[in-house]
């Protein structure tokens, strides 16, 4: 299919650990890229490629993928993480695409 | 540093063609990047429309390739979109975003512009 696929929303206890999921099957031939949205701003670039974090992204945003699913892990959420997370990856064609976004809440 | 700034008109009348501009500065639009162009409908998630290379190619969504054209002024530094035949549902915020990576399988979106919002109303 043509399609990512998060969850809608997801929350995490400050301070813990949060996996964002995201599924598709051209995730098998690419890389997801994922990106942080807060409210009003543009997105920011987080994790692309195996587990590459840009410049001034704090290292407890990670990467990982296995099969058709690709995660973000934020290992030790902080209150100012708290923001809509989109997946982006390739279709068969080469297209992009995006997943339809998570929201994390951070309690 | 390389930054991206959108403009054109906020609001277009539907049946009408909407037409943007992102500004590149900082850095040569002819650079081994793509250009790409991304909406967000108010409340909604992403959706890329395009993006061109500094030479002309392009490749567009298959779901608004018949609506889309995006091309590359070099003298100026910037790269366009139009949108043609709109309706109240091309209303979102649009974003042009340089796509950075060596190879296709794991290339992103690293410099986004700061959007701007177009209304499709009569």
């Amino acid at each position: 299919s043509s399609e990512l696929t998060q969850d809608p929303a997801v929350s995490v206890a400050l301070g813990q650990t949060v996996r964002i999921t995201c599924q598709g099957d051209s995730l098998r031939s690419y890389y997801a890229s994922w990106y942080q949205q807060k409210p009003g701003q543009a997105p920011v670039l987080v994790i692309y490629g195996k587990n590459n974090r840009p410049s001034g992204i704090p290292d407890r945003f990670s990467g990982s993928s296995s099969g058709n699913t690709a995660s973000l892990t934020i290992t030790g959420a902080q209150a100012e993480d708290e923001a809509d997370y989109y997946c982006n990856s390739r279709d068969s064609s080469g297209n992009h695409l995006f997943g339809g976004g998570t929201k994390l809440t951070v309690l | 540093q390389v930054q991206l700034q959108e403009s054109g008109p906020g609001l277009v009348k539907p049946s009408g063609t909407l037409s943007l501009t992102c500004a590149v500065s900082g850095g040569s639009i002819s650079s081994s990047n793509w250009w790409s162009w991304v909406r967000q409908p108010p409340g909604k998630g992403l959706e890329w429309i395009g993006e061109i290379y500094h030479s002309g190619s392009t490749n567009y969504n298959p779901s608004l390739k018949s609506r889309v054209t995006i091309s590359v002024d070099k003298s100026k530094n910037q790269f366009s979109l139009k949108l043609s035949s709109v309706t109240a549902a091309d209303t979102a915020v649009y974003y042009c975003a340089r796509l950075h990576g060596i190879a296709a399988s794991s290339d992103a979106f690293d410099i986004w512009g700061q959007g701007t919002m177009v209304t499709v109303s009569s």
